[in-house]
């Protein structure tokens, strides 16, 4: 069964430095997320990558966050100057085709832990 | 914020139980969806309900939703051990590209 694979599982950083989180969505979807989960908080919506662009971002998306597809199969999160308080689970995660098929799937995780 | 909260926040049962958790939501919404989180895993998708719903059934799994008090129940019978984990519902923005808003979640504990 197809799944959703990020890489990789655990990133330590010190605070300041560039983070590129990697993931590999499901091959025929079109809907891409990242979310992250602070530990012992809920789960919050970072951003929504639709049609090679950016369709929707959170307050938490500030400019230190960018998105990207480069090559039609990964899909990456990059926090371009770390604080303390990035530091969490980050999830990616997309949804397929159809306009009304509205299960997302999610990858395992990758947690970031910035020192 | 458009979710509310889940209840109970923990719950601890025996294996073969019934266990029965409760998510508020606050605005319109066209379908609510459960997830499954283990202790520090990725969320799994279980069930989607949508709005015009107001039941659904898959394996042990029942899911009911009213909205006129915008909520929704998510009953997992006869439980076993390995459905220990957390559970959060998740709605939907209606006018959005689908981010999903999660309650805090239930964790569930299954006692063998």
């Amino acid at each position: 069964e197809p799944e959703v694979t990020q890489t990789p599982s655990h990133q330590v950083t010190q605070m300041g430095q560039e983070v590129i989180l990697r993931c590999v969505p499901i091959s025929n979807h079109l809907y891409f997320y990242w979310y992250r989960q602070i530990l012992g908080q809920k789960v919050e919506f970072l951003v929504s990558f639709y049609n090679n662009e950016i369709s929707e971002k959170s307050e938490i998306f500030d400019d230190q966050f960018s998105v990207e597809r480069p090559d039609g199969s990964n899909f990456t999160l990059k926090i371009r100057s770390t604080k303390l308080e990035d530091s969490a689970m980050y999830f990616c995660a997309s949804r397929g085709r159809l306009r009304d098929s509205y299960e997302q799937y999610f990858g395992p995780g990758t947690r970031l832990t910035v020192t | 914020s458009q979710q509310g909260e889940e209840d109970p926040q923990a719950l601890s049962i025996q294996e073969g139980e019934n266990a029965t958790m409760n998510c508020s939501y606050k605005t319109s919404i066209n379908n609510l969806q459960w997830y499954r989180q283990n202790s520090g895993r990725g969320l799994v998708h279980l069930i989607l309900i949508r709005s015009n719903e107001r039941e659904k059934h898959s394996g042990r799994l029942r899911v009911t939703l009213d909205t006129s008090k915008k909520s929704s129940s998510l009953l997992i019978t006869a439980s076993r051990a390995a459905d220990t984990a957390s559970y959060f519902c998740a709605t939907p923005y209606v006018i959005s590209y689908g981010k999903l808003t999660f309650g805090q979640g239930t964790i569930l504990t299954v006692h063998p």
